[in-house]
């Protein structure tokens, strides 16, 4: 059963960077068939898809972050990260991790998530 | 961005009833079609995916339907553990977009 935890600062300043890593257990994050994605729920809030990364390094990203995000892999560790950079008080949110499973005829699918870490931007 | 577009936003149904949820997409999205479960403080979970294949362990009491730009999902019998947010997702072009989500509440 694949595991994913999430980790890093729960309170980050306005204009400086998030910064979040999501540790994979009970799997390993270079099968060929899955992408790594961050997704993200403002408090009382719905989903937004933030971007996903495959272990060789080729990342998609949402358009409206694009510009200030970046997802990288570490199969040494196991582990992918996000950055955001920039933050302001509309970032603040649950930030989930989540395997990406995908299928040519039915599409993709993220059937493991981690149990999400909640990130504050305020000074 | 493809917009999806949930209905209801809330709904209140008793223990034993059959329920539909229904998500519409703002263009065609084929079969590329998620539905997820997210009970409060903990992370959504994968019910269906390509609009209408049930995950892994995910009681058959749950169906989807649909294909195009309009999909639903079905429980059949409410259960107690069945109250919660549900969220549709598309997966056909990126970003991949959510519904705003239903929040499905006892009667």
């Amino acid at each position: 059963q694949v595991h994913l935890q999430e980790s890093g600062p729960g309170l980050v300043k306005p204009s400086e960077t998030l910064s979040l890593s999501c540790t994979v257990s009970g799997g390993s994050i270079s099968n060929s068939s899955h992408y790594w994605g961050w997704i993200r729920q403002p408090p009382g809030k719905g989903l937004e898809w933030i971007g996903n990364i495959h272990y060789s390094g080729t990342a998609y990203y949402n358009p409206s972050l694009s510009s200030r995000v970046t997802i990288s892999v570490d199969t040494s560790k196991n582990q992918f990260s996000l950055k955001v950079r920039s933050v302001t008080a509309a970032d603040t949110a649950v930030y989930y991790c989540g395997r990406d499973s995908m299928n040519k005829w039915l599409g993709r699918q993220t059937d493991f998530w981690g149990q999400g870490t909640l990130v504050t931007v305020s000074s | 961005d493809i917009q999806m577009t949930q209905s209801p936003s809330s709904l209140s149904a008793p223990v034993g009833d059959r329920v539909t949820i229904t998500c519409r997409a703002s263009q065609t999205i084929s079969v590329y079609l998620n539905w997820y479960q997210q009970k409060p403080g903990k992370a959504p979970e994968l019910l269906i995916f390509g609009a209408s294949s049930l995950h892994g362990g995910v009681p058959s009491r749950f169906s989807g339907s649909g294909s195009g730009t309009d999909f639903t999902l079905t429980i059949s019998s409410l259960q107690p553990e069945d109250f919660a947010t549900y969220y549709c997702q598309q997966t056909y072009s990126s970003p991949y977009t959510f519904g705003r989500g239903t929040r499905l509440e006892i009667k």
